[in-house]
């Protein structure tokens, strides 16, 4: 059973304000990740960080920032909400097997932030 | 072009039946493979990986793997109505130590009827 928590699970919020989405892990897992999923797309990674300190844009260009001050929490922040940023916000969490040859490196999702913003 | 192709669904099967899910992918780097289900407003979990062309066999499910191809394919027999969900491929270029970015398909929306 994966830990990974995601809050809030919902929000609504209006053009221009300022939001973050928390995401904690209690497995103790070195790497984490943020994906955006939009309905019936494919997940596409924004942001992930392989330790306290790291972090590194994903695949996909976003407007949001993250930090990793603690190795259990990974915080993503829109500093101006708008529109186009509606999606489902998921975050992951591997435990980065260093040393193995066969590196399975298994990501556990938390169970996402669905963001509107109006 | 994307990297990893996977039909949409949605894919709608009497309880019992085998349900037969694929995906194509072009990156010919990619050594690393996964099925994730994932239901409705949660987190997508974990069913079976593979680094390996072949099959892979746990419980009801059947990875399969065709890397001349480029080709995986998931099987579940016995389906339930709980199987009903929606179903993400996912496959990574395997990178020591430094772990694997996954690259996802759109997934297939999977109903089993009662």
């Amino acid at each position: 059973e994966a830990d990974i928590y995601q809050t809030p699970r919902y929000l609504v919020i209006g053009t221009g304000k300022k939001i973050t989405l928390e995401c904690s892990q209690t497995m103790g897992h070195d790497k984490m990740y943020w994906y955006q999923q939009d309905p019936g797309m494919e997940l596409h990674l924004i942001h992930y960080s392989y330790g306290v300190n790291s972090t590194e844009k994903g695949d996909l260009s976003s407007e949001s920032t993250v930090s990793r001050i603690r190795t259990e929490h990974f915080p993503l922040t829109l500093e101006s909400a708008r529109p186009s940023h509606t999606s489902q916000y998921l975050c992951a969490s591997s435990a980065g097997l260093a040393g193995l040859s066969y590196n399975t490196d298994t990501q556990y999702f938390g169970p996402g932030t669905r963001l509107t913003v109006l | 072009q994307k990297e990893v192709e996977q039909d949409p669904g949605p894919l709608s099967v009497p309880e019992g039946a085998i349900v037969s899910l694929n995906c194509t992918y072009s990156n010919s780097a990619f050594q690393y493979f996964m099925w994730y289900r994932q239901y409705s407003r949660k987190g997508p979990e974990l069913l079976m990986y593979t680094y390996s062309s072949g099959n892979k066999e746990d419980g009801r499910f059947t990875a399969q793997v065709d890397k001349s191809s480029k080709y995986i394919s998931l099987f579940i027999r016995d389906s339930q109505p709980s199987d009903s969900a929606t179903y993400l491929c996912a496959m990574s270029v395997l990178i020591k130590a430094a772990g694997n970015k996954l690259t996802f398909g759109g997934g297939t929306r999977v109903l089993v009827k009662p």
